[in-house]
């Protein structure tokens, strides 16, 4: 079964501190991964994704992630915290389904917490 | 461009009673999908539409249906319902030449 794991339920960081946000994934064939921003009761925002290429891929925002295929990580980065960044990270997977469609696999989250 | 649009953002039903969600796509996408995100938890694949047919069902009740439609909007139909259901319910939308999923703000459902 196709998967991501986010270990930690809060990082916190101080402000113009760098930030990472880890992601291992378990996934058969080429993983495609994502990462998503959510703040309070908004909707689920695309940051960046990795399909193939380079393995720091860069997003929206400052952040970047990257990609390590030995350790089954995508962890999200950025080199200053803002204040602003405080929010819900996701990691995601697109996973194949019996038909040939895909669907979105979700981590349990990450809250960022960038204190002043 | 405009975004995938959900509606209502908000709804408040009693136990028991039946709710519908609606979901418009972003223009010429194809599939749709339904995530229940509950209080503090990720979100939770429900069921996806693919050129209006069912491409694929997550950890939906019975209690709930959903189509989507000649004009790829889609509904999700909950009936039934139950304190347990109180959640935020997404809807994304993709199309074959993007490899992300385009989510909507969502609708709060509160059963009270």
């Amino acid at each position: 079964a196709q998967s991501v794991a986010q270990p930690e339920d809060q990082v916190n960081v101080a402000e113009g501190n760098p930030l990472t946000v880890k992601c291992t994934y378990s996934v058969s064939g080429n993983p495609y991964l994502f990462w998503y921003v959510q703040y309070p009761n908004r909707g689920l925002q695309f940051l960046l994704k990795y399909i193939t290429g380079d393995n720091l891929v860069k997003g929206s925002y400052g952040f970047e992630a990257e990609f390590n295929k030995s350790q089954t990580s995508f962890h999200l980065k950025k080199p200053s915290a803002l204040v602003s960044d405080s929010a819900l990270y996701f990691c995601a997977v697109r996973a194949y389904t019996p038909r040939g469609t895909y669907k979105y696999i979700f981590g349990t989250g990450t809250r960022l917490k960038v204190l002043a | 461009a405009a975004g995938v649009i959900q509606s209502p953002r908000h709804l408040i039903k009693e136990k028991r009673e039946t709710a519908t969600l609606k979901c418009y796509p972003i223009s010429r996408h194809d599939t749709v999908y339904w995530y229940q995100q509950g209080p503090g938890q990720d979100p939770q694949f429900l069921i996806s539409f693919y050129e209006k047919m069912q491409s694929d069902k997550g950890s939906i009740p019975d209690r709930f249906s959903a189509q989507q439609f000649s004009d790829y909007h889609s509904e999700l139909n909950m009936s039934s319902l139950e304190l347990g259901d109180s959640a935020l319910y997404f809807c994304a939308s993709s199309s074959p030449a993007d490899t992300e999923a385009f989510f909507g703000q969502g609708t709060r459902l509160t059963v009270v």
